[in-house]
Formats: C-alpha cells, structure tokens, sequence
C-alpha cells in the first residue's frame, strides 16, 4: 500500500466549469476526511465519511460542493459552478477510527 | 468546536540552533498529531502523540493532555527542517492551526 492518492494533482478550471477530484485512502481505513487549505493558513474540515456513509459536513461547505463514497472505497469531491474563491488545495485523509491520520499528496486548483 | 493556536507564527533561526513550537488547544482532544508540509503543499506525519513524550532522531514532541497542550522540539536545526509545521487534534475530525513557519539559515 501506498498511501493516500489524490489525482489529480493540479487542475486549472475556467470559472462557472464543474471539477471532480478523486481520493483512494489506505485501503483498510474506514475514514475518510476531505479538508481545503488557502494560502496561509491550516487546513479546514470539509466533510468526512465513515465507510459509505458521510457523517459530517462543515458549513464551508455549499450546495456546489458534493462528495461521495461509493462503497466506502475511494471517494470523489465535486465542486459545480467554480468560482475564483474555490482556488486552493484540496486535501484527503483517511484513518482507521479515531487513531493517526495520513494525509494524500492534495489536489492544488486553480480557477482562472 | 475546538480551537488551536500554534506559537510562534514565525521562527528564524541559524543552522545548528534548538527550537520549540507550542501547540495549545481550548478543549480536550482525543489524540493529537504534528506535521510538516513540504514544499509541495503534502502534510507529512511527524508524531502521533495523544500523550507522554516521544523522539524520532532530532525531533521530539511531548503532550499534556489534561493542560492542552503539546511541544515539538527541534533540535541542532537544518536547512531542511525550514517549512510549516502544524499541530492537529482529533475530536471526531482533526482541527488544525495555522501553522509555525520555520526558516533556518545556512
């Protein structure tokens, strides 16, 4: 196993374009957890999924982010209708339980 | 939900000195880790330390958890160690700081 994937790992949308990233977690972890990262500052919590069902989202997050995980496998963020505001890097963790997490490589998007 | 501040935000140092980064929490969490991201933007683990002390070759982080609070301790710096490092506490999800950026000087 090799850690945490995240693909890709930059994209670069025009505004008002819809982008999907993907996250494939350690594969015996059942959490997954997605964060976003601006410049300067630390991660913030996006949503997190135990197996296939999504047990919390932060209020970050609006109705144009959607995020899933079929299966309790990988695990895909969608963000429709991208604006500039969206730009940052998009980071998966996954964990087993509530023990040390291991975070992907992040996904750096840049709306233009 | 819970808040975590790192100290200090900055720290300059010259190569071979000693360092200690802070990382003080408003509630109690039930486990706690520190990073280093890399200059590619990725969160490497460094210590995964719910409590008591523990050493990887220069580096070593102790927390006290009934304080809130925990240490990283860097020490006879490299250039290498320069870069962000952030503490996190789990309580479900992990919250983060913002982060101490470490420049050491040749």
């Amino acid at each position: 196993d090799t850690g945490v994937s995240q693909n890709p790992r930059h994209k670069i949308t025009k505004r008002g374009q819809n982008v999907t990233f993907r996250c494939d977690p350690i594969s015996e972890h059942n959490r997954l957890y997605w964060y976003r990262q601006t410049l300067g500052q630390g991660p913030e919590f996006l949503t997190y999924f135990q197996n296939e069902a999504q047990l919390e989202k932060s209020r970050l997050l609006s109705d144009r982010f959607s995020a899933e995980r079929p299966k309790g496998s990988f695990s895909t963020l969608e963000i429709q209708r991208t604006e500039q505001g969206d730009s940052a890097m998009y980071l998966c963790a996954s964990r087993m339980g509530d023990t040390e997490a291991f975070f992907g490589q992040g996904t750096r998007l840049t709306v233009v | 939900g819970i808040q975590v501040e790192q100290s200090p935000p900055d720290l300059i140092l010259q190569e071979g000195a000693n360092s200690t980064l802070r990382c003080n929490f408003s509630d109690s969490v039930n486990n706690l880790q520190w990073f280093h991201q890399n200059p590619w933007g990725q969160l490497i683990n460094l210590f995964y330390i719910p409590s008591g002390t523990k050493q990887n070759g220069r580096l070593s982080a102790t927390t006290v958890a009934t304080e809130r609070y925990s240490l990283l301790y860097i020490s006879s710096s490299q250039t290498t160690d320069s870069g962000v490092y952030f503490c996190a506490g789990n309580a479900g999800k992990s919250t983060f700081g913002d982060g101490t950026t470490l420049t050491v000087k040749p």
